[in-house]
């Protein structure tokens, strides 16, 4: 399993675009990155997932340079509701793999 | 339409007590996981059904931790002989079928606390 390494916090203002990075060093040909974002007291919601490149929905963006060793989450335009951790992970969709989730990085947004 | 389920949405036990936590998957969805998540940690996997079968159940920590899914619909996470250690929040999700694991949907969860 493809072994993920995020920041743990990171806070920003109300209407700043917001850039979480994964290091993800040994990623697989065949591998994907996967975003999900969890609210306290909530289970975790898929927000986004991509292969390479660029992949944007009504959400975020994901960025994916060519080697694929790293990707960043953003968020455009933060409020006070995008307060949650968001995890990173890498892995196929075939097979029985399970979701690895690590600690995630808990972005707080302030006022 | 209707999300994951989860009952109870909270439960305390003693120490010693047997417990049955359910989850109500999203309608036609094969693939069923669950998970248990500690205070400031990711959430951690349990056992993955696809349709009634355990497909995996390689993160069940020991013998007192079963899971069923009889119907290939709802599941229930059966825990004998609760320690205090099993306290925890145990969320089960579901995906349309294992090909799609990485875009699961995550019930509430249900809070068990072992006193």
């Amino acid at each position: 399993l493809a072994k993920t390494t995020q920041p743990i916090s990171m806070d920003s203002y109300e209407g700043q675009e917001v850039n979480i990075t994964c290091s993800h060093n040994n990623i697989a040909t065949n591998d994907y990155i996967t975003w999900y974002q969890q609210f306290p007291s909530q289970g975790p919601r898929f927000i986004i997932q991509g292969y390479k490149t660029k992949v944007t929905n009504e959400v975020a963006s994901l960025f994916i340079p060519a080697d694929r060793k790293s990707s960043t989450l953003s968020l455009p335009r933060v409020s006070l509701s995008d307060t949650a951790v968001y995890y990173c992970l890498v892995g196929g969709n075939s097979g029985n793999t399970p979701l690895v989730f690590g600690k995630g990085t808990r972005l707080s947004v302030i006022a | 339409g209707a999300g994951v389920s989860q009952t109870p949405s909270n439960k305390v036990t003693e120490k010693g007590k047997y417990v049955e936590l359910r989850c109500d998957p999203i309608s036609g969805h094969t693939a069923l996981y669950w998970y248990r998540q500690s205070l400031g940690q990711g959430p951690e996997f349990l056992i993955y059904f696809q349709g009634t079968g355990a497909a995996d159940d390689s993160g069940l920590p020991n013998d007192r931790f079963f899971a069923v899914r009889p119907e290939g619909s709802v599941s229930t996470l059966k825990i004998q002989r609760t320690e205090r250690g099993d306290s925890a929040v145990y969320l089960c999700a579901s995906s349309l079928t294992g090909d799609r694991r990485y875009e699961q949907y995550f019930g509430p969860g249900t809070r068990l606390t072992v006193t």
